[in-house]
């Protein structure tokens, strides 16, 4: 299963977006990727996934080159209560799933 | 819809003794995993519960043990308890795709369990 490398943590301003960029250097083809964030004493929260390329929904954007060996959560103009810790996951197709690793995540801290 | 439910969200046990925690998948999930999350760490994967067999297991002692029951929902249990089992106890659910794919994973807020 993929391991994946994130920055420990990161600061940012309320308005600006923030980017937090994940490596995941041995993806393998069939895997996709995923993000969740995390408030203290709650379980993780799914934000977002995908394969390749960009994806968007109403609260972030993921970007994916094509060798898929890194991904980029962007969160537009963050508020104070996107702080938060920010974790990618690589998933594998079918049963193995689970065994995702979530490592230590990105603590990603909005200040006014 | 209830999301993920778990039980209790507090527990304080003593050195040597069992616990066993409860949860309960989101409507429409067949498929449990369950986390430990020690203070300052990402959860780390326990096992994982579909058809209610175990299929996925991480690195994790013989101590700790599964069930889940015909309704999806699932405990976990954990014998002879170490100072170093304090953590939170994460329930996750989903469900498996006809794409071959887990859908995401629906977390519950988790049970805070501290030994003595």
């Amino acid at each position: 299963l993929a391991k994946t490398t994130q920055p420990i943590s990161m600061d940012s301003y309320e308005g600006q977006e923030v980017n937090i960029t994940c490596s995941h250097n041995n993806i393998a083809t069939n895997d996709y990727i995923t993000w969740y964030q995390q408030f203290p004493s709650q379980g993780p929260r799914f934000i977002i996934q995908g394969y390749k390329t960009k994806v968007t929904n109403e609260v972030a954007s993921l970007f994916i080159p094509a060798d898929r060996k890194s991904s980029t959560l962007s969160l537009p103009r963050v508020s104070l209560s996107d702080t938060a810790v920010y974790y990618c996951l690589v998933v594998p197709k079918g049963t193995n799933a689970g065994k995702s690793t979530f490592g230590d995540g990105t603590t990603l801290t909005v200040k006014p | 819809d209830a999301g993920v439910t778990q039980s209790p969200t507090h527990l304080i046990k003593t050195r040597g003794q069992q616990v066993t925690l409860r949860c309960s998948p989101k409507s429409g999930h067949d498929t449990v995993s369950w986390y430990q999350q020690a203070l300052g760490q990402g959860p780390q994967f326990i096992f994982q519960y579909y058809e209610e067999e175990e299929r996925q297991r991480g690195n994790f002692p013989d101590r700790f043990s599964g069930h889940q029951f015909p309704n999806y929902s699932s405990e976990l249990n954990v014998n002879a308890l170490l100072l170093g089992d304090s953590a939170l106890y994460l329930c996750a659910s989903s469900a498996l795709q006809g794409n071959g794919y887990n859908s995401p994973l629906h977390f519950g807020n988790g049970t805070r369990l501290t030994v003595t």
